[in-house]
């Protein structure tokens, strides 16, 4: 079955930038799209942004500046980069799948977007 | 940006109760919105999509309705794995963002 796996550095410094990979395995990088997510300590989800398999991305705007989302086809990896870093940016970090349900209305075709599996997180800690 | 709101913040129930979420967007979105399940320390898990569609493997004690600005997660029967905060999340716009509600804590009364 799909699975997905967080890595990089549990601690990361202020003003440094928070690197890191998501390893898929059970599908390809090549047919699908991704996402990541992060939750906060004791906060709800908040959505960083998305890469196609193409490689084109799209960002929540609040992080924007911040994120470089990218992919890597031959290692099966996508990976997350997030600059200039604060204690507001500690986290558990997820990455996912994105998958449409395609939605007819008016003779137009609309995708409905959902995340339907889940890496088991990573906690990222932003402290000096 | 499309603003989910959920209610309650909060609930306390029985197992074999039946249990309303609501989830209010800022603006129409269609049907697209999603539902998740998450338990404390875990990954989220996808529970339904497209306001209704029942994710695969998914128990039918949950469903999901609405359209437009108001959407709700029903779980009958609740059982003691179901106690869980729920987040809604939507995918409306071109090209298609993303958020989700501030989550709903189930509690077992």
């Amino acid at each position: 079955q799909v699975q997905l796996q967080e890595s990089g550095p549990g601690v990361v410094k202020p003003s440094e930038t928070l690197s890191l990979t998501c390893t898929v395995s059970g599908a390809s990088i090549s047919s699908n799209h991704w996402s990541w997510i992060r939750q906060a300590p004791g906060k709800g989800l908040e959505w960083i942004g998305y890469i196609f398999h193409t490689g084109s991305t799209n960002y929540n705007p609040s992080l924007k500046s911040r994120v470089i989302i990218s992919i890597d086809t031959s290692k099966n990896q996508f990976s997350l980069k997030m600059t200039s870093v604060t204690a507001a940016d500690t986290a558990v970090y997820y990455c996912a799948r994105r998958r449409y349900y395609e939605i007819w209305s008016d003779s137009k075709s609309r995708k409905s977007y959902y995340m339907d599996v889940w890496g088991k997180g990573t906690t990222v800690a932003v402290s000096s | 940006d499309i603003q989910l709101t959920q209610s309650p913040s909060s609930l306390s129930a029985s197992v074999g109760d039946t249990v309303t979420i609501t989830c209010r967007a800022s603006q129409s979105i269609s049907s697209f919105l999603s539902w998740y399940k998450q338990k404390p320390g875990k990954a989220p898990e996808l529970l339904i999509y497209t306001a209704s569609t029942l994710h695969s493997g998914v128990p039918s004690r949950f469903s999901g309705s609405g359209s437009g600005t108001d959407f709700t997660l029903t779980i009958t029967s609740l059982q003691p794995e179901d106690f869980a905060t729920y987040y809604c999340q939507q995918s409306f716009g071109t090209p298609p963002m993303c958020s989700f509600g501030q989550g709903t804590k189930v509690e077992i009364k």
